[in-house]
């Protein structure tokens, strides 16, 4: 089975400051997917990765970026974090018809 | 805009019953409709999968059934136990996307 790695499971971050978050997978999957999660609003769809290099928005893009260097590698940028990206933040692939997701990463940003 | 329900109530229930949660959805026709279990500060974990052409799916204790006219999964869980006590979302993806729109869940309790 694929395994998909957040690299923190909590950060704490000042206003302002330009946050890395990182996923790895540990096979070869082709489409990657960061989701940011909320009480009372799920998950929604920040951007999303069909291979290297490639990269679309999803529903909720404003304030991130992401970088897809190598397959293995998905990361989310926060430009400049503000408080309101205080969330769980989720990246998955998806493996057959199913998706796997990390463990999360909870940022606070203060 | 599409819109997925569940009972943003929880469910509770007693352990050997049957569960049975709702997912309904609106402005949307998806090809697959989707179910995970999440657990607290944890990520969704996939449980089952439905085609718009399929009517039930069962997996173990777990039977899922789409129905595309009333636009409504129903996902349950037969002889209920404490450990099935987590959050389930319904997710849906069109066929010519990979775009996995997801409900807010319902949060089940088992209690013994």
């Amino acid at each position: 089975d694929v395994k998909v790695t957040q690299s923190s499971r909590y950060l704490v971050k000042r206003t302002g400051e330009k946050v890395f978050l990182e996923c790895v997978q540990d096979m070869d999957h082709e489409n990657m997917f960061w989701y940011r999660q909320d009480p009372g609003l799920g998950l929604r769809l920040i951007y999303f990765s069909y291979d290297v290099k490639m990269k679309e928005k999803g529903d909720i893009p404003e304030g991130y970026s992401v970088s897809r260097e190598k397959k293995e590698r998905f990361s989310l940028i926060l430009e400049s974090a503000s408080t309101n990206q205080t969330s769980m933040y989720l990246c998955a692939l998806r493996d057959g018809y199913g998706y796997t997701f990390g463990s999360g990463t909870r940022l606070t940003v203060v | 805009s599409q819109k997925i329900e569940q009972n943003s109530e929880a469910l509770n229930i007693q352990e050997g019953k049957t569960a049975t949660l709702t997912c309904n959805y609106t402005n949307y026709s998806p090809a697959y409709l989707q179910w995970y279990r999440q657990d607290p500060g944890r990520g969704p974990v996939f449980l089952l999968l439905i085609r718009e052409n399929e009517k039930e799916k069962r997996k173990e204790r777990l039977k899922v059934t789409f129905d595309t006219t009333l636009k409504q999964s129903l996902f349950h869980i037969t002889a209920s136990q404490p450990a099935d006590s987590a959050t389930y979302l319904c997710a849906l993806r069109g066929g010519d996307t990979d775009k996995l729109i997801f409900g807010t869940g319902t949060r089940l309790q088992v209690f013994p």
